[in-house]
């Protein structure tokens, strides 16, 4: 059963702080991807990775950066946390050249 | 660029209703589209999907026919149930696009008893 786990469900944190949202995947895929979901405002594409060691940015990378150390795992990094990075977090992974992709669960981030 | 429009929730429907949620693209190629499904709690799981024009996906009931003249991937299922009730998401991913997916807004169905 493929699968994507994603390192907390929710999480608080406070303005400011370094945040790390972490991603794995059992699938050996290639690429990985990290959305945020909003109401109103579907689901936007943050950052995107093909290959280990390898980023694009996405449509709102602002704020934001990535690590793919090995290929199971992406990591989603918010250096400085503010109150506009409440959200759900949504973590995606699929093989090269095929456009299904398979969704981890979601973190509910909260800053105050 | 690539857009996709939902029609705009939340839907409410009496169990065993029929049901319609409209989709429409903007693409400049000749993308792939799909349906997915978010249950409360959880990520989104693919539902449908069509790959090139006429083509019918179909899954658990619902069907969505890729209408390439009318930009359309309209969601249909002629009897829904209470455990439908969840967010339906539209998706293209364009030729050259890199295996990204452009999404919509996603639309909430709320299925009654």
């Amino acid at each position: 059963d493929v699968k994507v786990t994603q390192s907390s469900r929710y999480l608080v944190k406070r303005t400011g702080e370094k945040v790390f949202l972490e991603c794995v995947q059992d699938m050996d895929h290639e690429n990985m991807f990290w959305y945020r979901q909003d109401p109103g405002l579907g689901l936007r594409l943050i950052y995107f990775s093909y290959d280990v060691k390898m980023k694009e940015k996405g449509d709102i990378p602002e704020g934001y950066s990535v690590s793919r150390e090995k290929k199971e795992r992406f990591s989603l990094i918010l250096e400085s946390a503010s109150t506009n990075q409440t959200s759900m977090y949504l973590c995606a992974s699929s093989f090269q050249g095929f456009n299904e992709q398979f969704f981890g669960p979601g973190t509910r981030l909260t800053v105050l | 660029g690539d857009s996709v429009t939902q029609m705009e929730g939340p839907v409410t429907l009496s169990e065993e209703a029929f049901l319609t949620i409209n989709c429409t693209y903007t693409a400049t190629g000749y993308p792939s589209l799909f349906w997915y499904v978010q249950y409360p709690g959880e990520g989104l799981q693919l539902l449908l999907k069509a790959t090139k024009a006429d083509d019918k996906g179909s899954n658990k009931g619902f069907e969505a026919t890729y209408r390439k003249e009318t930009t359309s991937f309209h969601l249909e299922k002629g009897s829904v149930q209470v455990s439908d009730s969840a967010v339906y998401f539209c998706a293209l991913s364009d030729v050259g696009g890199g295996n990204k997916l452009t999404f919509g807004t996603g639309t909430q169905l709320k299925v009654e008893l």
